[in-house]
């Protein structure tokens, strides 16, 4: 499978500590995208980073990538309770076209202890 | 409004029943796409449409058929709705991200 995989599954931290996620995927990339889903509600865009990037930030959120070891981290500082919700990282695969067919990983739950 | 409007927001059927899921868009975007989401396997890719005249298949579209009405609407059928297609299915649309629909929550008996 061509799908990302995102790591930890699940991560549980207290308000105002860094969260750090992960994604992994298999092939090459033009872009690799960090969506955010409150509970039962539609996906929403966060960051997209692409192949020949390093490092994005949008506000608090902070996105790196490694081709070389085809992975990608998302880090949240200085969370909120509000940032509790699943992330999802999501590859467009080398030669499927620009955003052609967004391939998601399995999601990581995050939970914000106030 | 929103960007991607997807109708209806929850519905119950019965197994053997058919169901469209409809979906539209008002920013003109030509890519549209179906996804299905179940818990613990992600969102899984069923239908994408490039334009009106251009439907492909995604990574589980057995039973599942589609519509490009319009530019703007892109519907999902279920001939023959079964229980495991119980899940949360997304509408979406580019350009660069995509921008998702706030789902529709089917649940088959």
């Amino acid at each position: 499978s061509q799908q990302g995989e995102e790591d930890p599954q699940a991560l549980s931290i207290q308000e105002g500590e860094n969260a750090t996620m992960n994604c992994s995927y298999k092939t090459s990339i033009n872009n690799l995208q960090w969506y955010r889903q409150n509970s039962g509600r539609g996906l929403v865009h966060l960051i997209l980073i692409r192949s020949n990037e390093r490092e994005k930030h949008s506000g608090r959120l902070r996105v790196t990538l490694d081709t070389s070891k085809k992975s990608s981290s998302l880090l949240i500082t200085a969370s909120r309770a509000a940032d509790t919700a699943s992330y999802f990282c999501a590859t467009d695969f080398l030669g499927s076209g620009a955003n052609s067919k967004l391939t998601f990983g399995k999601g990581i739950t995050l939970s914000v202890r106030p | 409004d929103a960007d991607v409007t997807q109708t209806p927001r929850n519905r119950i059927t019965k197994t053997g029943k058919r169901i469209m899921l409809e979906c539209s868009q008002t920013k003109g975007h030509d890519r549209m796409y179906w996804y299905r989401q179940d818990p613990g396997l992600g969102l899984r890719l069923i239908y994408y449409s490039f334009d009106v005249k251009d439907i492909n298949k995604g990574e589980i579209s057995d039973g599942y058929s589609v519509s490009r009405q319009a530019q703007a609407k892109f519907s999902l059928s279920l001939e023959s709705a079964i229980p495991n297609q119980t899940a949360l299915y997304f509408c979406a649309t580019p350009p660069g991200e995509l921008f998702f629909g706030e789902g529709s929550r089917l649940t088959v008996l």
